[in-house]
């Protein structure tokens, strides 16, 4: 166990749909990271946040968004959903300072 | 973008052979990570360098940082079907402060 929860652990939705993935990050780790891993594909770096602050976007499609609230924990928004999206969706978090992250168990998510 | 070349895409093993799979870039590295994923579930961190040269092991697994910064290298001991799974590496360049991933070495167990 990483320490990093995210829910739901699976989501099944209709195109057009939006829907919010949340992620808790280990206890004081500052920084989140989202990722977007397709069927048998590699980890997609989507955005990353810093102790609320966004510090560095990846490939994240204009109809994705992210934030971080007060207490670290994390939500991506995915809106006007297309099958496309359907992916596994991690979320990692880092201490301040280090590389090393941490992967939550992930979100699958499928669209219908 | 900045590129790391992970290799092999996939590798057919019998139980007890050991394993050897790489990173390689043209681009210099400050900081080497290996992961391993198991089907459904998120990566999870087996090694990390720091240092030029560094070699580093975790029980069977064994990883060093490449001389020239440019490259890293993963070996497996004696493998047991439980290391079946896909290992990505993750660098960190020396003008950035972000993770390169390679697209990861699946490493299947013949029956």
């Amino acid at each position: 166990d990483s320490g990093v929860t995210q829910t739901p652990k699976h989501l099944i939705t209709a195109t057009g749909q939006r829907v919010t993935l949340r992620c808790s990050p280990r206890s004081g780790d500052l920084s989140v990271y989202w990722y977007q891993q397709s069927l048998d594909q590699g980890l997609q770096f989507l955005i990353q946040y810093y102790n609320g602050e966004e510090r560095a976007k990846g490939n994240i499609l204009e109809r994705f968004s992210a934030q971080q609230f007060p207490d670290l924990h994390s939500e991506l928004n995915l809106s006007s959903l297309e099958l496309g999206d359907s992916a596994l969706y991690f979320c990692a978090s880092s201490v301040a300072g280090s590389y090393e992250q941490y992967f939550g168990p992930g979100t699958r998510l499928t669209v219908t | 973008g900045q590129q790391l070349n992970q290799s092999p895409q996939s590798m057919f093993i019998q139980e007890g052979e050991d394993v050897s799979m790489n990173c390689t870039s043209s681009s210099i590295f400050n900081t080497w990570l290996w992961y391993k994923q198991e089907p459904g579930e998120g990566p999870v961190l087996l090694i990390a360098l720091y240092k030029a040269g560094e070699l580093t092991s975790n029980g069977r697994l064994t990883a060093q940082f490449g001389i020239t910064r440019k490259d890293s290298f993963l070996n497996i001991s004696a493998s047991i079907p439980s290391d079946v799974g896909i290992y990505f590496c993750a660098g960190q360049l020396d003008s950035n402060y972000q993770l390169i991933w390679g697209a990861g070495t699946k490493l299947i167990i013949k029956p």
